[in-house]
């Protein structure tokens, strides 16, 4: 399966200021990536779809002006989160999948995740 | 709507087998995916079912039924590090993934 790291892993941050979340896929070009976000005990949340060269799908409820994301290059997506507060504090991951084709290509691989702690 | 029921936590003895079930309702369906999930980790893969039956993987099965909506994973020979979420995931008809809360499982020696 494909690699995909995020970084920072862990990041503190005072409220009020933006944090940058770096996706990479290392080991094939991804035109899609997938930002999640999870509380304790909850469920994976879809937050975006994000896509090479395009802008990106937001689910509903989530914040797009909020959740910057930027897909500029087929192995880096970035999550910026704009004027944190510790409601944000969370999990956040990150995914690459193939689209299209069979179902099996739907398959994602997941970055590490980053704990988002804001103060 | 969609909906993905798995029991919150299950507890099993090292050595021992388990099954964790899983029922789902999406608007449409394209396979299904487990995928373990440890504490503070992201989660990582384990099967993928589209067709009816058992899919066997060393330690780990997977089997579904389309025509009932339901899924299991079992795990046998179970090991301390086995310890962690199972989540269930079902592709609906626009391939998108639909997360349920896992299940969490615990092993005991």
């Amino acid at each position: 399966g494909a690699v995909v790291s995020q970084h920072p892993s862990r990041v503190i941050c005072k409220s009020g200021t933006s944090v940058k979340i770096e996706c990479r896929s290392l080991d094939f070009q991804a035109t899609t990536m997938f930002w999640y976000r999870q509380f304790p005990k909850q469920s994976l949340m879809l937050m975006a779809t994000s896509n090479e060269g395009s802008k990106a799908t937001y689910e509903q409820g989530v914040e797009k002006d909020k959740f910057l994301i930027n897909h500029a290059s087929l192995t880096l997506s970035t999550l910026t989160v704009t004027s944190a507060h510790p409601e944000d504090s969370s999990f956040y991951i990150c995914s690459t999948g193939t689209s299209g084709g069979a179902p099996k290509g739907h398959e994602q691989f997941f970055g590490p995740g980053t704990r988002l702690t804001v103060l | 709507g969609q909906n993905i029921d798995q029991p919150t936590e299950m507890t099993a003895t090292e050595g021992a087998i388990v099954q964790i079930n899983c029922t789902y309702q999406t608007s449409g369906f394209n396979g299904l995916f487990w995928y373990q999930q440890h504490a503070g980790e992201a989660p990582t893969f384990l099967s993928y079912n589209v067709l009816d039956g058992l899919e066997e993987k060393g330690r780990f099965s997977s089997f579904l039924s389309r025509s009932k909506g339901y899924s299991y994973l079992l795990l046998k020979e179970l090991q301390m590090k086995d310890s962690a979420s199972y989540l269930c995931a079902p592709l609906d008809s626009n391939y998108q993934l639909i997360w349920g809360a896992g299940t969490k499982l615990i092993i005991k020696p």
